[in-house]
Parts: C-alpha cells; sequence; structure tokens
C-alpha cells in the first residue's frame, strides 16, 4: 500500500541552524501538506503545496520557513534559523485532490532544537 | 478562530464495550469531518470520514455527524485494547482559503482495559 515516507525520524540541531526535513508523498497525490505538533499539544496546519506553489499558510509559516518540490517526488520544509519552540513533530500530508479527499500522513519527523 | 473540541479525557472503557468519542466545531462551513487515531509518538491514521448528516459504518467504527448541532461523533463497539489511543477529530472547509486545510482538536485519549 502506498505511503508517506519522511526523513530522518529524528534531528537533533543547534539554535540558529538551518534544518530540512523532506517527505516523500504518495505517488499520485497532488496535494501536500505540512503540519506540526508540539509535545502534548494539539496537531497544527502550516502550509499546503499545489502546483509548485503554496496554497495557504498559517500564522505559525513566517519568513524563518519554507517548502519547495525541487524535483517530482520530494517535498522540503526547510527552518532556516531555529529556535528552541520549534522543537516539535513535524508531519507531511498528501492528498490526491484537495477539497474532500483524505489526507494520508508521514510517519513524522521529530525535531529537537538545543 | 475555526475551533474543533474534544473532551480530552482519558475516557476509559472495559474490553467489549461501546467507546463514544465526541467533537464539536465552531465553524459552520466546514464540510469534511474525520477521525484519526494517534498513538503515543506515531503519526496520525486515519480511522474514518464523513461528509452528510447521519451514521457511517466501517467495521467496528460508526461515525455520526449533524451538521446543525456542529457536532461529530465516533462510535468503537467491542473496544479491545488495541484501540487504546488518542483519536483525533479533524475538519476541513471546502473553498475559499481554507481549501484543504485541517483544523485538528486537542484529541481524547481512550483506554481500553481488560
Amino acid at each position: 500500500e502506498p505511503e508517506v515516507t519522511q526523513t530522518p525520524s529524528h534531528q537533533v540541531t543547534q539554535m540558529g541552524q538551518e534544518v530540512i526535513l523532506r517527505c516523500v508523498p504518495i505517488s499520485n497525490h497532488l496535494y501536500f501538506y505540512w503540519y506540526r505538533q508540539i509535545l502534548g499539544q494539539k496537531v497544527e496546519f502550516l502550509v499546503s503545496f499545489y502546483n509548485n506553489e503554496i496554497s495557504e499558510k498559517s500564522e505559525i509559516f513566517d519568513d524563518q520557513f519554507s517548502v519547495e518540490r525541487p524535483d517530482g517526488s520530494n517535498f522540503t520544509l526547510k527552518i532556516r534559523s531555529t529556535k528552541l519552540e520549534d522543537s516539535a513533530m513535524y508531519f507531511c500530508a498528501s492528498s490526491a485532490v484537495g477539497g474532500r479527499e483524505t489526507q494520508y500522513f508521514g510517519p513524522g519527523t521529530r525535531l529537537l532544537v538545543l | 478562530q475555526k475551533e474543533v473540541e474534544q473532551n480530552s479525557g482519558p475516557l476509559s472503557v472495559p474490553e467489549g464495550a461501546i467507546a463514544s468519542l465526541n467533537c464539536t466545531y465552531s465553524d459552520r462551513g466546514s464540510q469534511s469531518f474525520f477521525w484519526y487515531r494517534q498513538y503515543s509518538g506515531k503519526s496520525p491514521e486515519l480511522i474514518m470520514f464523513i461528509y452528510s448528516n447521519g451514521d457511517k459504518e466501517d467495521g467496528r467504527f460508526t461515525a455520526q455527524l449533524n451538521k446543525a448541532s456542529q457536532y461529530v461523533s465516533l462510535l468503537i463497539r467491542d473496544s479491545q485494547p488495541s484501540d487504546s489511543a488518542t483519536y483525533l477529530c479533524a475538519v476541513r472547509n471546502a473553498g475559499g482559503t481554507s481549501y484543504g486545510k485541517l483544523t485538528f482538536g486537542q484529541g481524547t485519549i481512550l483506554t481500553v482495559h481488560p
């Protein structure tokens, strides 16, 4: 069964460093998303991406964040200068169509900023 | 602010019983409703989705939607210890700037004891 994959599974970084989180969405899916979940809190939407551009972004997704689809399979989230409060689980999701279609989540990357 | 509210629990039920999980949402424009299951440290896993008022059954799971009351629920029949997890209610609008984005509740912790 097709699934969303994410790498790395864990990332530890120093405050101020740049990190890139990688995702491979399900191959025939067209809509891509990043969510994050701070420990003990809700899953929060960060950004959606379609047709090589951002469809929507949340207030969390400030200038420190960017997304890219560098090739036909990968979808990346870059945090330019990490802060302590960026420590969270980051989930990539994809869906076949952005409307009613179900979003399938990857296993997540646990980011720890020291 | 579009909110999704769930009782955080924990909800404890004996094995074989029916577990009832509830969710309310604030945005009347919401069109699609999802239940995800999340084991500790793992990503959300889709259980069911529902779009229309009424009940939708899938195996031991039944989702119920009442758009007039802005209420969605999940019933788990014949609960098993393996059902012990956090259950996330997620809501999506269709159209406008919220196209595609899921808004999650904080989740209800379910414990099924033998």
